[in-house]
């Protein structure tokens, strides 16, 4: 089973600034079957990017997916106060993993 | 627009069986190659992959898990079960219905789960 870490755990920044997020895998991942979700509390997960990098349907053009093999990145260029959430990657192979989670929290 | 609702019992007997249905609602649970899924989220902590069931039947469940899951698909209600038997406090958790398999604009397909249900708390407890 793939392992998905995410770096860091918690990430205190503020409105208007860049958030990088890592997702790093103990093994090659396959970008087509690399995801981003963003949760908010009480709520579902809801799809951010798929393919590593492509933006889910209604998801802002401040989100960006980046990387390839076992290192990828979401990144949200300026931060709106929607955006304060906990974001999750996701991988499969043989099976799905989630990594288990960065908290954006405001700053 | 596509919807998912999952149902089912919210407290459940350690040992006993968690049954939990998902209703597809907006199309048909046929219309396309999906897959159907369920994912759990223990309170507080992050998310778990349960298994698949496609519309033809075919399923594929989370190894650790695999001998005690059961998925199944009712066509003719467009729905699909989980059933977890043997159940203990470990769980506890949110299930999540989700549909995989994402098309993008050209019809390409990408491992993603774009539509999930709204989650069901189950407690295992006596």
């Amino acid at each position: 089973e793939i392992v998905l870490t995410q770096s860091p755990g918690t990430l205190s920044l503020s409105p208007g600034e860049r958030a990088t997020l890592s997702c790093r895998a103990s093994q090659h991942v396959i970008s087509n079957y690399l995801a981003w979700y963003q949760q908010k509390p009480g709520q579902a997960p809801r799809l951010v990017i798929y393919g590593a990098s492509n933006r889910a349907s209604g998801i802002p053009d401040r989100f960006s997916g980046s990387g390839s093999g076992t290192d990828f990145t979401l990144t949200i260029s300026r931060l709106e106060p929607e955006d304060f959430a906990v974001y999750y990657c996701q991988q499969y192979d043989t099976s799905y993993t989630f990594g288990q989670g960065t908290k954006l929290e405001i700053k | 627009q596509l919807q998912l609702q999952e149902s089912g019992s919210g407290l459940v007997k350690p040992s006993e069986t968690l049954s939990l249905t998902c209703v597809v609602s907006g199309d048909s649970i046929s219309s396309r190659s999906h897959s159907w899924n369920w994912i759990r989220q223990p309170p507080g902590k992050g998310l778990e992959w349960i298994g698949y069931i496609y519309q033809s039947g075919n399923t594929y469940y989370r190894p650790s898990l695999k001998s005690r899951v059961t998925i199944s698909v009712d066509r003719s209600k467009n729905q699909f079960s989980l059933k977890l038997k043997s159940v203990t406090a470990a769980d506890t958790a949110v299930y999540y219905c989700a549909r995989g398999d994402y098309y993008d604009s050209s019809g390409y397909s990408f491992e993603a789960f774009d539509i999930w249900g709204q989650g069901i708390m189950v407690t295992v407890s006596s």
